[in-house]
């Protein structure tokens, strides 16, 4: 059973629409990560967090932008989508024990479509 | 900065065949964390084994074990005995001590079981 959740898991949209990706995790974690990935690519860190009010850019640029109010939730938002935005979008959080052998745990995804 | 490199897109494997999955990595960090996950074609990520910079005996979690040579920069994945439902890409990824606590991930090896 997943202990974190990303909704919705396919979005097909227009082109200037904006659009909110949530992901909710159930496990207390302070550490979450958004990753985006095309088809068959690698994955790429695009935001993460390490608590509440607390969001830096990841790797890869990103148009996107997060927010982080509640431990529980971390929403990733595209004020105007545009088809480059089209790809697959992870979330992920790990436990706060400072510990290199935290395993970061995914949600199941959220496969956007700018048309 | 950290780098994953697999150089195998696409391997196939007999069922009941072992198979050796290849991942070097590049850090300048004497502390560090590598992780195999494997995305089947629903695209979830499933983490499957974990082994530590510091850890002298390779990891093993049931039919998935890591063949870490720290020297040479290597941690392959080797799966015992395949099966169909071990079709699916399959990610390296590494974590160093320092800074954000985000893994970074590799291009991936597509494995295909055959029956």
């Amino acid at each position: 059973e997943a202990d974190i959740y990303q909704t919705p898991r396919y979005l097909v949209i227009g082109t200037g629409k904006k659009i909110t990706l949530e992901c909710s995790q159930t496990m207390g974690h302070d550490k979450m990560y958004w990753y985006q990935q095309d088809p068959g690519m690698e994955l790429h860190l695009i935001h993460y967090s390490y608590g509440v009010n607390s969001t830096e850019k990841g790797d890869l640029s990103s148009e996107s932008t997060v927010s982080r109010i509640r431990t529980e939730h971390f929403p990733l938002t595209l004020e105007s989508a545009r088809p480059s935005h089209t790809s697959q979008y992870l979330c992920a959080s790990s436990a706060n024990r400072d510990s290199g052998a935290n395993v970061l745990t995914f949600g199941a995804g959220s496969r956007l479509t700018v048309l | 900065a950290q780098k994953i490199t697999q150089t195998q897109p696409g391997m196939f494997v007999q069922e009941k065949e072992a198979v050796t999955l290849d991942c070097t990595y590049d850090t300048s960090d004497q502390s560090y964390g590598l992780f195999w996950y494997k995305q089947p074609s629903s695209g979830e990520m499933i983490f499957l084994i974990y082994q530590g910079s510091y850890d002298e005996q390779n990891a093993t979690e049931g039919r998935y074990s890591l063949n870490f040579q720290k020297a040479r920069k290597s941690a392959n994945l080797v799966i015992s005995a395949s099966q169909l439902g071990d079709s699916a890409m399959y990610f390296c990824a590494m974590r160093v001590k320092a800074g954000r606590r985000a893994l970074t991930f590799g291009s991936g090896t597509r494995l295909q079981v055959q029956p």
